[in-house]
């Protein structure tokens, strides 16, 4: 069965300490994987997409990584600001057109 | 910028009542999805559509209903609301293709009493 699994469930940070966040999935052939960020009561805002092991991507102080298995989102000197959930999902090959399945977050809260 | 715009952030309902809830976007996007979000249970794919006219069941449909008479519109349609469809909606749209990006509305916060 495909799965998305995101760890850790929550994780508290005090500004300025890196840290990264995991997304492990199981499918049966990776089309894309997302990721997502997502305030209170808000809906989520697209970050990055990443679609071979090996590809990075940047945005400020966010960093996302690819392998066969699972994907890292790092978080270099991190702010209050965020602070948020933090989604991924994939879409695998054989699926419906854009059906994407979605781990169930990482809620990040950063001290200052 | 993509927009997606929902009807209403916040909505309370009986049991039993027909429910609209209304999503439009405004970059063209052939394909529009509804979802809800539970604790612990992540995004759901109700249902999903990829062109005007055109939808397919999600992982939880049951209970639920859509229409898509214009490009730029998708409505859900809770028939008889009941109190375990108590959820934070979401409506996302995307380009059709390969793999693109859904973006997401700020959603609509429902309760059923």
């Amino acid at each position: 069965e495909d799965q998305v699994t995101q760890s850790p469930e929550a994780l508290r940070l005090q500004e300025g300490e890196s840290s990264s966040l995991n997304c492990s999935y199981t499918v049966s052939g990776l089309r894309g994987l997302f990721w997502y960020r997502q305030d209170p009561g808000k809906g989520p805002e697209f970050l990055f997409t990443l679609y071979s092991a090996g590809e990075e991507k940047e945005k400020e102080r966010l960093k996302a990584t690819l392998t066969k298995k699972e994907s890292f989102l790092h978080i270099t000197a991190p702010k209050p600001e965020d602070s948020a959930t933090y989604l991924c999902a994939v879409l695998n090959y054989g699926g419906a057109t854009n059906k994407l399945i979605f781990g169930t977050g990482t809620l990040l809260a950063v001290q200052p | 910028d993509v927009k997606v715009t929902q009807s209403s952030r916040y909505l309370v309902k009986r049991t039993g009542e027909k429910v609209f809830l209304e999503c439009v976007q405004d970059m063209d996007h052939e394909n529009m999805f509804w979802y809800r979000q539970d604790p612990g249970l992540g995004l759901r794919l109700i249902y999903f559509s990829y062109d005007v006219k055109m939808k397919e069941k999600g992982d939880i449909p049951e209970g639920y209903s859509v229409s898509r008479e214009k490009k730029e519109r998708f409505s859900l349609i809770l028939e008889s609301a009941s109190t375990n469809q108590t959820s934070m909606y979401l409506c996302a749209s995307s380009q059709q293709g390969w793999a693109y990006e859904q973006y997401f509305g700020p959603g609509t916060r429902l309760t059923v009493t």
